[in-house]
This record gives C-alpha cells, structure tokens and sequence, in this order.
C-alpha cells in the first residue's frame, strides 16, 4: 500500500540552525501539508501546498519557515533559524484529487533543538 | 481559532466492550470529519471519515455525526487491547483545505 514517506526520523541540531525536513508524498496526490505536534499538545497545521504554491499557512508558519517542491517526488519543509520552541514531531501529510481532505499522514521527522 | 473539543481521557474499557468516543466542535461551516488514531510516538493514522448525518460503519468502527448539535463520536466494538491509542478528531471545511484536531482521547482498554 502506498504511504508517505520522511527523512530523517530523528533531527537534532542547535538553535539558530537551519534545518530541512523531507518528505516523499504518495505518487498520485497533488494536495500537501505540513503538521507539527509539540509534546504532549495537539496536531496543528503548518502550510497547506497545491500546483506549486502554498494554498494556506497558519500563523505559525511565519518568515522563518518555507516549503518547496524541489522535484516530481520531494516535499521539504525548511526552517531558516531554528528556535528552541520548534521542537516537536513534523508531520508531513498528503491528499489525491479523488479525496482532496482525505489526508495520509507520514510517520514524522522529531526535531529537537538545542 | 474554531475549536474541536475532545474529553482528554483516559477511558477505561474492559476488552471486548464497547468503546465511545466524542468530539464537539464549534465552526458550523465544517463539512468533513475524522478520526485518526495516534499510538505513542507516531502518526496519525485515518480511522474513518464522515459527511453526512448519521451513522458510517466500518468493521468494527461507528462513526456518529450530528450536525445539528455539532457533535461527532466513534464506537469501537469488540475492543481489543491493540485498540489503546489516542483517537483524534478532526475536522476540515472542505475540499483541500486543513484539518484542525482535537488534543485526544486516550483509551486504553484492558484484558
């Protein structure tokens, strides 16, 4: 069965680092989100993306954040300085044209900064 | 930010009861609703989904939507202890746009 897919599982990195996550949606879908869950607290949604460009961010998503869709097959999220209060499990998620809100989540990257 | 409410839990079901679990939500403009379930350390995983009022059953998952009342609820039957998890509910309004989750209901359900 298709799933989606991210590297790494595990991220450490000190504060003020960049960091990129990755993702590889399912082959087919075309709608693509990034979701962070912070210890212990609830999934939020970061950025939403279609036909190559964002569709919707949250407030979360602000300046220090970008996504790209460097290729056919890749989804990265990148973070240009990190802090520490972006700690937490990133989930990337995916959805077909079929099901647009039907969203396959992706086993997460946790990142942790120090 | 319109909410989705969730009871935090635990509940505790003996197996092979019946578990239930509810979720309210306040934005009346929701059009699609959820339930993922989440073990410890990993991701959502889609449980169900539902659109219209009344009930949706698969195997041994009963989802309940009242739009009227802004309420949404899962059954689980014949609950098995690989069925401790943390439910989530979720809802979008549509189309492609975001989910926005409740923080959970944990279950857990014991031999």
């Amino acid at each position: 069965e298709p799933e989606v897919t991210q590297t790494p599982s595990h991220q450490v990195t000190q504060m003020g680092q960049e960091v990129i996550l990755r993702c590889v949606p399912i082959s087919n879908h075309l709608y693509f989100y990034w979701y962070r869950q912070i210890l212990g607290q609830k999934v939020e949604f970061l950025v939403s993306f279609y036909n190559n460009e964002i569709s919707e961010k949250s407030e979360i998503f602000d300046d220090q954040f970008s996504v790209e869709r460097p290729d056919g097959s890749n989804f990265t999220l990148k973070i240009r300085s990190t802090k520490l209060e972006d700690s937490a499990m990133y989930f990337c998620a995916s959805s077909d044209v079929q099901g647009p809100d039907t969203q396959y989540f992706g086993p997460g990257t946790r990142l942790t900064v120090l | 930010q319109k909410e989705v409410e969730q009871n935090s839990g635990p509940l505790s079901v003996p197996e092979g009861a019946i578990a239930s679990l509810n979720c309210t939500y306040s934005d009346r403009g929701s059009q699609s609703f959820f339930w993922y379930r989440q073990y410890s350390g990993k991701s959502p995983e889609l449980i169900m989904s539902i659109y219209s009022n009344g009930d949706k059953e698969d195997g041994r998952f009963t989802a309940q939507l009242n739009k009227a009342s802004q309420y949404v609820s899962l059954l689980i039957r014949d609950s098995q202890p690989s069925d401790s998890a943390t439910y989530l509910c979720a809802r979008s309004s549509g189309g492609y746009n975001k989910l926005i989750f409740g923080a959970g209901t944990r279950l857990a359900v014991h031999p």
